[in-house]
């Protein structure tokens, strides 16, 4: 069973620009939760989808935001980067149900120039 | 908000000696999930934890559940060097997790 998908797995951008990344769950999750990952920070909770709904929000911005489709892929938008938003940033999908463990992919790598 | 402290935050041993990492919090925990990401990867998760003074094995690995449910320990007996990386204890529902700081093991032979 294929796993969690994220896309780009490294990205480059300069200050003040947008970045949109994109998660595919695992097929039948239809939970996507979002984390960044800083090594002052460490793990941070972003936002979860659930059936294409917000459902869960952590202590983020609003510069962060995201959506997802009816398929479950769910992406996530930066707008006017800073410095500090050079993270790994990783999804997890899951069922969405009480004690079931999350899967995360890869992550992708934003570095802001 | 919940915060999920954990000790040491690196440890550096030798290949064949036991490793502990300790998470503590200061409220009482619903659950207790353990994750593994290894350099330049990813949180894989290892384990829950959802009763008071529970303890799981997994081949080398131990895990417990305080009796108050407000800390947790991971025990790994005779490290090998696939051990490498760093632990985190998590709390919440799979949807929404808090982690905890980490712990960074490196193995050595």
């Amino acid at each position: 069973k294929a796993g969690v998908t994220q896309t780009p797995r490294y990205l480059i951008k300069t200050r003040g620009q947008q970045v949109t990344l994109s998660c595919s769950p695992i097929s039948g999750h239809r939970s996507v939760s979002w984390y960044q990952q800083t090594p002052g920070q460490g793990l941070q909770f972003l936002f979860e989808y659930f059936s294409e709904t917000q459902r869960n929000k952590g202590n983020f911005p609003g510069r962060f935001s995201g959506r997802q489709f009816s398929n479950s892929r769910s992406e996530m938008n930066v707008s006017t980067l800073e410095l500090g938003d050079s993270a790994l940033y990783l999804c997890a999908s899951s069922l969405g149900n009480q004690n079931t463990e999350a899967f995360f992919g890869q992550g992708t790598r934003l570095t802001v120039v | 908000g919940q915060q999920v402290m954990q000790i040491p935050q690196y440890q550096h041993v030798q290949e064949g000696e036991d490793f502990t990492t300790y998470c503590n919090s200061s409220t009482t925990l619903s659950n207790i999930q353990w994750y593994k990401q290894r350099p330049g990867g990813h949180p894989v998760f290892l384990i829950q934890l959802v009763k008071s003074g529970e303890v799981k094995k997994q081949k080398r690995l131990t895990f417990q559940f305080g009796e108050a449910k407000k800390n947790s320990s991971l025990h790994i007996t005779a490290t090998q060097t696939t051990d490498v990386g760093t632990y985190f204890c998590a709390t919440g529902t799979a949807s929404k997790l808090t982690f905890g700081t980490g712990t960074r093991l490196q193995v050595t032979l």
